[in-house]
């Protein structure tokens, strides 16, 4: 147990949707970080969080945006949701703001109909 | 368990042996590698990490290799368990950067 985590578990929402991933990182760690694994993809870095304040963008569609608020936790939004957003959807979390040692969250695996 | 990647380099071993998982990284200036593991319908893991300025690194039953010559990093497990079976994914960051993932390896241990 890597002391992140994530909810839901699974979602299974249909095209034109918008939901919700939130996440928990580990008490002490100031960063989160989100990424998409789908299944011809690699983990692909979305966006960090430092301390409430966004620090790095990766891959990130316009139409996913995320936060971090004053407790930590994290919340990944996607809207206009389209079958290719199908994917497992990782946060990690680090002490710091640099991408040292990150701990991964279990993932919520998206599945859009 | 859920799937990670339906073409991804596939290791098999047997259980005991050593095993040897390769990855090359795409940016010279990179300084910092990581090796990562994750199992199925698990988040990744972190095996072993080692900056630019090693060229070995050992951990528990793990070693990873550097050579910056060929952009080469490789991860060397001895006396290869089945709880070892997952996939192995090396990443790299070059300054602030964040990290970057390799595709992985699905490393497949016989008993």
């Amino acid at each position: 147990d890597s002391g992140v985590t994530q909810t839901p578990k699974h979602l299974i929402t249909a095209t034109g949707q918008r939901v919700t991933l939130r996440c928990s990182p580990r008490s002490g760690d100031l960063s989160v970080y989100w990424y998409q694994q789908s299944l011809d993809q690699g983990l692909q870095f979305l966006i960090q969080y430092y301390n409430g304040e966004e620090r790095a963008k990766g891959n990130i569609l316009e139409r996913f945006s995320a936060q971090q608020f004053p407790d930590l936790h994290s919340e990944l939004n996607l809207s206009s949701l389209e079958l290719g957003d199908s994917a497992l959807y990782f946060c990690a979390s680090s002490v710091g703001g640099l991408t040292g040692e990150q701990y991964f969250g279990p993932g919520t695996r998206l599945t859009v109909t | 368990g859920e799937s990670v990647g339906l073409h991804l380099p596939t290791l098999s071993v047997q259980e005991g042996d050593n095993s040897i998982i390769n990855c090359a990284y795409s940016n010279s200036a990179s300084d910092y590698f990581i090796w990562y593991k994750q199992e199925s319908g698990k988040g990744p893991q972190f095996i072993i990490d080692i900056r630019s300025n090693m060229d070995k690194r050992q951990g528990q039953r793990v070693t990873v290799l550097l050579n910056k010559t060929v952009k080469h990093l490789s991860l060397q497990i001895a006396a290869t368990q089945p709880g070892d079976s997952a996939v192995y994914f090396c990443a790299e960051r070059f300054g602030q950067g964040n990290l970057i993932f390799g595709k992985g390896t699905k490393l497949s241990v016989k008993p």
